[in-house]
């Protein structure tokens, strides 16, 4: 079946450093990919997104592409802020339903 | 403020208690969702309402029921559960189509305690 696998975490990391969540997922078809973002205290909202191979999603200085070729749809930010702490979730779509990832929880220090 | 409203964002209940969830949403959407957040696990599919109607139900417990009497409101019935049901329960909702799946919103989610 599909399935999004994610790097554990916590990944901890200083300000202004650089950023990798990695994501990879199973999929039949050409799903479409996601990252949601939770921070403290609140619910997921959208990060970004991508619908087709080779697209890029992109989006408050995340950036995402969605690799067919390594099945990978890996988050990344070049220089992170202390406001970025959060858990971010990887997903796909699935017969209109969304499958997720398990979270990757991120700190950073100031 | 996402457009979507869940109430109560807090509650302790013991096993032989009956409670509610409530979640509305402004957004117009056609579909709704229930989710398990429990740590460490990936969030968990419960229900989906698709025009009122329940389209998915992914083996939960018949502890949890739902209700939906309209496209802006979702219930999650709640009884005599057990402490590992304690997490956070998130609603969603989305505007379906044949085509393809679009954004959920998410409410901000109620911390259920089962004592």
């Amino acid at each position: 079946g599909n399935s999004v696998t994610q790097m554990e975490g916590p990944v901890t990391l200083s300000e202004e450093a650089f950023l990798t969540i990695n994501c990879t997922y199973t999929a039949t078809g050409y799903p479409s990919l996601f990252w949601y973002v939770q921070y403290p205290g609140e619910g997921l909202q959208l990060l970004l997104k991508a619908t087709k191979a080779d697209d890029k999603g992109s989006n408050k200085g995340f950036e995402a592409t969605y690799r067919k070729e390594t099945t990978s749809f890996h988050l990344e930010k070049g220089s992170v802020q202390v406001s970025d702490s959060a858990v971010y979730f990887c997903a796909l779509d699935s017969n209109y339903q969304l499958i997720w990832g398990a979270g990757t929880k991120l700190i950073i220090k100031p | 403020e996402t457009g979507v409203t869940q109430t109560p964002r807090h509650l302790v209940m013991g096993m032989t208690n009956k409670k509610s969830l409530k979640c509305e949403q402004h957004l117009g959407h056609n579909a709704m969702y229930w989710y398990k957040q429990s740590a460490k696990k990936p969030l968990e599919l419960m229900f989906v309402y698709n025009f009122k109607e329940q389209t998915e139900n992914n083996s939960v417990p018949s502890r949890f029921s739902p209700e939906c009497p309209n496209s802006s409101h979702l219930f999650l019935h709640l009884h005599t559960l057990q402490p590992e049901d304690s997490a956070l329960y998130l609603c969603a909702s989305s505007q379906e189509s044949r085509d393809r799946y679009t954004e959920a919103f998410f409410g901000q989610g109620t911390r259920l305690t089962v004592v």
